[in-house]
């Protein structure tokens, strides 16, 4: 069964820093999706990011990027510029063709002003 | 566009009582997900439909949780009877056409349920 591990229950940046979220995934699978949701308080879940394992280019949303590291099994999420608004809880993910959505298990992200 | 709409947002009820959800997706998505969300986790499957077929409910504890979507649009998740730890968050999400196995999913607001 597919795992993902979120290692950092809690992490805070000052704004306009940069954070890297950490997330780890134990797969057989070599095709695959991996995502970042971003769950604020009170309000719906949302795609942050999305990454195709079989693409070797780390995707980029504006001021969030992941490191994809394939053969490590590795899916960070890292958000420059950080903004008051980007204070949430963040969930990795991962999914295979004809498999469920597996979600971490979150990482809550504090933003300091 | 309108989002994926659910009610009600908040539910208190006592153990052994019966609770309803209601959930309608964006229009035109086809595939539509309930998820449940225990304080402190991430959310875990517990149906996904495609129309109004079920094509993955083996994480729904059967002998007290049924979910419905009779005619492909809008679905139903009830509880009976409740137990404490069925206290949580029941997200609603749906996918567009063809996206139902690439994770990319659109989430209601979720309805809490608190069982005393």
């Amino acid at each position: 069964a597919q795992t993902v591990t979120q290692s950092q229950p809690e992490m805070s940046v000052q704004e306009a820093e940069t954070v890297t979220l950490s997330c780890t995934y134990d797969t057989s699978e070599s095709d695959y999706y991996l995502f970042w949701y971003k769950q604020p308080p009170s309000r719906q879940m949302i795609l942050v990011i999305r990454q195709e394992a079989y693409k070797q280019q780390n995707a980029t949303e504006n001021r969030f990027s992941v490191n994809f590291q394939k053969a490590a099994k590795s899916f960070s999420l890292k958000i420059s510029d950080s903004q008051l608004g980007d204070a949430a809880m963040y969930f990795c993910a991962y999914t295979t063709s004809g498999s469920r959505l597996t979600f971490g298990e979150g990482t809550q992200l504090t933003v300091n002003p | 566009e309108a989002g994926v709409a659910q009610s009600p947002r908040y539910k208190i009820i006592e153990k052994r009582q019966s609770v309803a959800f209601w959930c309608n997706p964006i229009s035109g998505h086809a595939t539509l997900y309930w998820y449940q969300q225990i304080l402190g986790q991430g959310p875990k499957l517990l149906i996904q439909f495609q129309n109004n077929g079920v094509v993955d409910d083996s994480q729904l504890p059967k002998d007290r949780f049924s979910a419905e979507r009779l005619k492909g649009v809008d679905s139903t998740l009830k509880i009976q009877p409740a137990k404490l730890e069925d206290s949580a968050v029941y997200l609603c999400a749906s996918s567009p056409p063809g996206t139902a196995n690439t994770g990319e999913l659109f989430f209601g607001e979720g309805s809490r349920l608190t069982v005393l």
